[in-house]
């Protein structure tokens, strides 16, 4: 199954609210997970099954979708948000990842 | 709190073998599969291997099936990546991943780097 994301890079300024796009090449139900890059950092999850949040995520960090279609949405864009983000979906082996939007700042 | 430390990585020629370890901490280790991956400089993620709580089961991608092997010591909460035939495609960084509900990755190593080259 792959995984399209959009934008490949996204320009906002602290402040905005934003949404990410994840488009899968199939149905995979609500299999979809999100997951936050820094810098010279791991990886870690944001959002699970599409739209369930994790424990010490802020809430500012949201989900929603089913099927072939995924958002990511930020509510008001902190500083420490600019990173990549990557969704990787669970529906079916080989379990894949998107090839990641990057948030900058404009 | 929850730990995992990768070790083993390095600079190795092509064709060679070279053994990743990872050991756990802090959750008990025999209740989770546990999932490599891996990140080559640069790019994206891409899923490398699973392996079921018990070990009983593998899973692989097609890109490393046959060369790589995942396995674990349950008494020893290590997890490895056996890597064989090495390429210069399989040069990344490896992260050791605790996988919950067997379908995202919870928990990340720091991961360790792999460089294929003569």
């Amino acid at each position: 199954i792959m995984l399209t994301q959009s934008p490949a890079t996204l320009s906002v300024t602290p402040g905005e609210s934003i949404s990410l796009s994840c488009r899968a090449s199939q149905s995979i139900s609500t299999n979809l997970h999100w997951y936050q890059q820094k810098p010279n950092e791991s990886p870690r999850v944001l959002i699970k099954y599409a739209s369930q949040s994790i424990s010490g995520i802020p809430s500012r960090f949201s989900g929603s979708g089913s099927g072939t279609d995924f958002t990511l949405n930020i509510n008001r864009v902190e500083p420490e948000d600019f990173s990549v983000y990557y969704c990787q979906q669970s529906n079916s082996w080989p379990f894949t990842f998107g090839s990641g939007t990057k948030l900058e700042i404009k | 709190e929850v730990q995992l430390v990768e070790s083993g990585g390095g600079l190795v020629q092509p064709g060679r073998s070279l053994k990743l370890s990872c050991v756990a901490s802090g959750f008990t280790f025999n209740n989770y599969w546990m999932t490599w991956i891996r990140q080559a400089p640069g790019k994206g993620l891409e899923w490398v291997a699973s392996i079921t709580n018990t070990g009983g089961s593998t899973y692989y991608p097609d890109s490393v099936k046959g060369r790589f092997t995942i396995s674990r010591d349950n008494a020893k909460s290590t997890l490895y990546l056996q890597m064989n035939s090495l390429r210069s495609e399989d040069t990344a960084t490896y992260y050791c991943t605790r996988a919950e509900q067997l379908d995202y990755f919870d928990y990340w190593g720091q991961g360790v780097m792999v460089t294929v080259s003569s």
